[in-house]
């Protein structure tokens, strides 16, 4: 997976609990994003970073927050996680040449 | 807005009974179309990138083209190991990707 990992790799969490997941790449890329993937909805980005502190929104991005304080750690927050944020996700990395490399995914459950 | 959509949205071929998957795009200032396969329980595996209509990317039996509206994998004699579902995800000039839904493909012994 391009020396890129994800934890945990399976959680489940109560509605209403915050929850963090973290993706930490030994790849030394500029760019790292964050994708739901939902049956039906396909992969939706919901962050992303150009860079340490730089981040930006993605298409999907309400009810999460990021952070990124060194380049091989992307950290997505879910303040107060809902049943709707049932989903498997996605970290990716990428360097200037556009392209992206997927990790193993995360696997969340909120009852 | 920019929109991909893949088609069909299944295939089941038997070994051997080439075919191949549709990616329509629509995206504003195409910096770059992407295949990638996914197999159950894992992340998206990179496959190729297409820069320019008339460009042509081979591996194994897979070859994906791309023209000014829509991308194609071709896949020759598949075994049952090609079985997964593919991707394809156009990059516009903010250098986000848009994925389509996916093609899932079964290949039969």
């Amino acid at each position: 997976d391009a020396g890129i990992t994800q934890s945990p790799r399976h959680k489940v969490t109560e509605t209403g609990t915050p929850v963090t997941l973290r993706c930490h790449q030994t790849e030394n890329h500029r760019y790292m994003y964050w994708y739901r993937q939902d049956p039906g909805h396909g992969l939706r980005l919901i962050h992303y970073s150009y860079g340490v502190k730089d981040t930006d929104k993605g298409e999907v991005s309400d009810g999460y927050s990021v952070s990124r304080s060194k380049t091989e750690d992307f950290l997505l927050t879910l303040e107060s996680a809902t049943s709707s944020q049932t989903s498997v996700y996605f970290c990716a990395i990428s360097s200037v040449s556009y392209e992206q490399y997927f990790g193993p995914g995360t696997r969340l459950t909120v009852t | 807005e920019d929109q991909v959509t893949q088609s069909p949205e299944a295939l089941r071929l038997q070994e051997g009974e080439s075919s191949s998957l549709n990616c329509s795009y629509t995206v504003s200032g195409l910096r770059g179309l992407f295949w990638y396969r996914q197999d159950p329980g894992k992340g998206p595996e990179f496959l190729f990138t297409l820069y320019s209509a008339g460009e042509e990317k081979e591996k194994e039996r897979l070859k994906a083209t791309l023209t000014k509206k829509e991308s194609f994998l071709h896949i020759t004699a598949p075994k049952p190991e090609d079985s997964a579902t593919y991707l394809c995800a156009a990059n516009n000039a903010g250098n986000m990707l848009t994925f389509g839904g996916g093609t899932r493909l079964m290949v039969k012994p």
